[in-house]
C-alpha cells in the first residue's frame, strides 16, 4: 500500500534561518507531488506541484522553493525564514490523470516563525 | 482548474442528512468534480467523486446536476466527526503538465449540532 511521510511534525525557527521540509512516498512510482501552506483559520495555498524528477512548478512566487531530487522525494526549503512563512504545511500525492486523481496527503508540518 | 463555489459555512443537527452544495458552471466536458474534506489540524482527506452520474460510497453520496453545472455532496447522517472544512474542486480527466495542479478553494466550514 502506499504511504506519504512527512516530518517533522511541528518547528519552530527563527526569522532569517533556513528551512528545510521533507516528504516522501512509498508504494507508487512516478506521482504527482505537491506543497500546500495553509494559514491559520485559513484555506490552502498551492505552492509547488511536481509532475516528475525535475519538473516543477511554482504557484506563488515568494521565498521558498522545491526540488524532487528523487523520484518519491519532494522538499520545500528557504534560505531565509520570514514571519509570514508560518503556517501549516502539507505534502501530497496523487497518481496522474483526473480520473482517478484521489490525492493523499501528509499529517502536515506546523512551522512556526519567531 | 476551472472555478467551483461554495457555501462559507453550514450548520447542522447531529443525525440528520446535510446536503452540501457546490456550483460550477464553467466546468468542462472533461472534468471530474471531486469533494475533499479537512478535519482541524490533519490533511485533508478524499471524500468522492464523479463525472456524470450520481456516486455513492461508504462516506457519502454525490448528486450531480444533470447540466453538471452544479452538484450536492450529501452525508446521510451527520456525526459529530463529520465537522470539517469540505471542498468541492474540478479535475480535468485528460493528463498534462497544466491538468496535475491541484488547487482547492475556501470550501465549507460544517458545523454539527449535538
Amino acid at each position: 500500500s502506499q504511504t506519504i511521510h512527512q516530518w517533522p511534525a511541528t518547528l519552530v525557527q527563527p526569522v532569517g534561518s533556513p528551512l528545510s521540509l521533507e516528504c516522501t512516498v512509498e508504494g507508487t512510482s512516478n506521482p504527482n507531488l505537491y506543497w500546500y501552506r495553509q494559514a491559520a483559520g485559513r484555506g490552502l495555498q498551492l505552492l509547488f506541484y511536481s509532475v516528475g524528477i525535475g519538473q516543477i512548478s511554482s504557484e506563488v512566487p515568494q521565498n521558498l522553493s522545491a526540488s524532487r531530487p528523487q523520484d518519491r522525494q519532494f522538499i520545500l526549503s528557504s534560505k531565509k525564514l520570514l514571519l509570514s512563512d508560518s503556517g501549516f504545511y502539507l505534502c501530497a500525492w496523487s497518481v496522474k490523470g483526473g480520473m482517478n486523481t484521489e490525492a493523499f496527503f501528509g499529517q502536515g508540518t506546523r512551522l512556526t516563525v519567531v | 482548474d476551472a472555478k467551483t463555489t461554495q457555501p462559507n459555512s453550514m450548520e447542522s443537527n447531529e443525525e440528520e442528512p446535510v446536503h452540501l452544495p457546490c456550483n460550477h458552471s464553467t466546468i468542462s466536458g472533461t472534468d471530474y468534480i471531486h469533494w475533499y474534506r479537512q478535519l482541524p489540524s490533519q490533511g485533508p482527506e478524499y471524500v468522492i467523486h464523479g463525472l456524470t452520474s450520481n456516486v455513492n460510497n461508504r462516506m457519502a453520496s454525490l448528486a450531480i446536476a444533470e447540466d453538471r453545472k452544479s452538484s450536492t455532496l450529501i452525508l446521510h447522517r451527520a456525526t459529530l466527526r463529520d465537522a470539517a472544512v469540505y471542498y468541492c474542486i474540478l479535475r480535468d480527466g485528460l493528463s498534462n503538465f497544466g491538468n496535475e495542479k491541484l488547487t482547492f478553494g475556501t470550501g465549507t466550514r460544517l458545523t454539527i449540532i449535538p
